[in-house]
């Protein structure tokens, strides 16, 4: 079935780096395009990152503009979340998100989410 | 802050109405961008309820609905139940921010 599954979250110290990925299965990757969504403890939903359908275009948040790299491997389905000079504010959820409609960005949300993984920064 | 204002809670009996307001600005609601809304459940991937304003995902019952005016949208729940209580979020796109999300709305059914 449509399936995002992410994995490598952890506990880093500020100042370190942390790579996160996101499998994507039962639907064909490449012709969409992926966010990258956090939910800090006890906050709201904060959008991060977004790389188009060709993965040739990526747009960030202001808040990780300049640390974070968003990126895929179409020969593996994964999206990855290239985190350096992670800080306290970090620290959340981070779940993986498909854009609704195939090929469009910013169009009509997110209709497929993973369960998220966990970064804390500590 | 988030840049689409939500209340924090709202709550209503089972087989009630409720209503979640979501104000934004004209940089992003007001500027003609669409307004989705989201079910977050403890320990669940988020959910898509509304698309483009009024539009239900195939899946999602029809006592959600969701209508938008102006700078400002809104998320109906009709015949209230007990699944219901869970936190949503709307979300809309901004001329300079990209993607936003409201602060998220938590509810209780009483």
């Amino acid at each position: 079935q449509v399936q995002l599954v992410e994995s490598g979250g952890g506990v880093v110290q500020p100042g370190g780096s942390l790579r996160l990925s996101c499998a994507a299965s039962g639907f064909s990757f490449s012709v969409y395009a992926f966010h990258w969504v956090r939910q800090a403890p006890g906050k709201g939903l904060e959008w991060v990152a977004v790389l188009s359908s060709d993965g040739k275009n990526s747009h960030y948040a202001d808040s990780v503009k300049g640390r974070f790299t968003v990126s895929r491997d179409t020969s593996k389905n994964t999206l990855y979340l290239q985190m350096n000079s992670l800080g306290t504010e970090d620290t959340a959820m981070y779940y993986c998100a498909r854009e609704t409609t195939r090929i469009q960005i910013f169009d009509v949300g997110m209709n497929v989410w993973g369960h998220g993984t966990t970064v804390t920064v500590s | 802050q988030s840049v689409l204002t939500q209340p924090p809670s709202v709550s209503g009996a089972p087989g009630q109405r409720v209503t979640i307001s979501c104000t934004g600005s004209n940089s992003n609601i007001g500027a003609g961008y669409d307004v989705q809304w989201y079910q977050l459940l403890p320990g669940t991937a988020p959910k898509l309820l509304i698309y483009r304003n009024n539009n239900r995902p195939s899946g999602v019952v029809d006592r959600f609905s969701g209508s938008k005016s102006g700078t400002s949208a809104s998320l109906a729940i009709t015949g209230l139940q007990a699944e219901d209580e869970a936190t949503y979020y709307c979300q809309s796109y901004d001329n300079s921010l990209f993607v936003v999300f409201g602060g998220g709305t938590n509810l209780t059914v009483l």
